[in-house]
């Protein structure tokens, strides 16, 4: 069956410091990945995703996430993070002709002043 | 703006109630799910529907109902069979193409006691 593992339940990081979230998928096929993240009593928002193409996609606030086939990763990255970020993010694979999306169970950031 | 509405915010039910969960999207989308989320449980999928009139069970989908009479809405009914309503609950829609990224509301918190 599909999979996808999210090592870290919890992180936390002081701000201004560098951050990778790891995401680990188990198929064959060629993913669709994504990141999402949600605040506290939110709905998920959309950070990035990656279809096909150069394996570094680019996102929203700031985030990066690099496809790497050979390790069945999709991390996500940011150079220096804000208080902002503090948040749960959650990696998501889909694959060709499936209707759902299979949804890592997210990594909690904490942000340390 | 387009997007995904989820009615009420949140919601108090007496045990033994059935209660419905609005959700109503004006993206066009095609595909609509309903995502349950627990504390430390990640999204597990209760429902998702992929054309009107149509719909599949997702992983946990004893307890619950759903119906696609329109495009725009999918309504999830929380029957007093499901033995653990108390949660957070998301709607999410998408377009039916391979690797079209799910959008989400911003949940309904529903409280039974």
């Amino acid at each position: 069956a599909q999979s996808v593992t999210q090592p870290d339940i919890h992180i936390t990081v002081s701000e201004g410091a560098s951050l990778e979230l790891r995401c680990n998928y188990s198929y064959g096929a060629t993913p669709y990945l994504f990141w999402y993240v949600q605040s506290p009593g939110q709905g998920l928002q959309l950070l990035l995703k990656y279809f096909s193409g150069d394996t570094l996609v680019q996102g929203i606030k700031g985030f990066e996430a690099e496809f790497k086939r050979s390790q069945s990763s999709f991390n996500l990255r940011k150079p220096s993070v804000h208080w902002s970020d503090a948040a749960e993010y959650f990696c998501a694979v889909g694959f060709q002709g499936a209707q759902k999306l299979v949804f890592g169970q997210g990594t909690r950031l904490t942000i340390n002043p | 703006d387009g997007g995904i509405t989820q009615s009420p915010k949140y919601l108090f039910r007496k045990e033994g109630q059935n209660v419905t969960l609005s959700c109503e999207q004006n993206l066009n989308h095609d595909a609509m799910y309903w995502y349950r989320q627990d504390p430390g449980q990640g999204l597990r999928l209760i429902y998702y529907s992929q054309i009107v009139n149509d719909f599949q069970k997702g992983d946990i989908a004893e307890g619950y109902s759903v119906s696609r009479e329109k495009k725009e809405s999918f309504p999830l009914t929380v029957t007093s069979a499901q033995k653990n309503p108390t949660a957070f609950y998301l709607c999410a829609s998408r377009l039916t193409i391979s690797g079209s990224p799910l959008h989400f509301g911003n949940g309904t918190r529903l409280t039974v006691t």
